[in-house]
């Protein structure tokens, strides 16, 4: 069935550092690939999406592409702030041929230092 | 995008007693809803997948008459946590697809019982 991997965490950095949070992921279809975020006590939060590849998702200074070759959706930020800090999730959603059913990464911690 | 939307976002409810989640579609008709349950600290389980106006599909270990699923119309799930207790409290997610589609996640539910 359709599983996604993400980096075990917690990934610790400190502010204006470069981040990459990696994704991979494995399907039968073609599934729309996503990164949620969520902040400490609270919900979940669509960060961003790509539907098919090559898509580049971006919001808030992150931004992840979608690359079916290396079945990947690593997310990433140029500089990273101390409000950054949370549980960033990936998750695929495939499309009726595949599994459909919505899958998520296990999550990775990020905590960003002064 | 299409919009999935989950009430209340956080409920505390007193031993015993029942809770109601609702999980709509706002946009469009949700065939297929999913619902997750987050354990501290972990990821995201799958607990049951639901088609309208059927009876849910539950996933192995998940209690059926503690978490009652009912998919009734094509914008409208609810899970209802029966009689419940510390140990059920969590955060919830639902998932919503169409004919099609893929699956839009809701913000999530934290359900706290003391």
């Amino acid at each position: 069935g359709d599983s996604v991997t993400q980096m075990e965490g917690p990934v610790t950095l400190s502010e204006e550092a470069f981040l990459t949070i990696n994704c991979t992921y494995t399907a039968t279809g073609y599934p729309s690939l996503f990164w949620y975020v969520q902040y400490p006590g609270e919900g979940l939060q669509l960060l961003l999406k790509a539907t098919k590849a090559d898509d580049k998702g971006s919001n808030k200074g992150f931004e992840a592409t979608y690359r079916k070759e290396t079945t990947s959706f690593h997310l990433e930020k140029g500089s990273v702030q101390v409000s950054d800090s949370a549980v960033y999730f990936c998750a695929l959603s495939d499309l009726p041929g595949g599994s459909y059913i919505p899958t998520f990464g296990r999550g990775t911690s990020l905590i960003v230092h002064p | 995008g299409a919009v999935v939307s989950q009430h209340p976002s956080r409920v505390i409810c007193k031993s015993g007693t029942s809770v109601k989640i609702e999980c709509r579609s706002l946009d469009f008709q949700a065939t297929t809803m999913f619902w997750y349950r987050q354990f501290p600290k972990k990821s995201l389980m799958l607990m049951a997948t639901s088609n309208e106006g059927s009876k849910a599909t539950y996933e192995q270990g998940v209690e059926k008459d503690k978490f009652l699923i009912n998919h009734a119309s094509l914008t409208l799930s609810t899970l209802t946590v029966t009689s419940a207790h510390p140990e059920d409290s969590s955060f919830y997610i639902c998932s919503a697809a169409g004919v099609g589609t893929e699956a839009f996640f809701g913000q999530g539910t934290r359900l706290t019982v003391v």
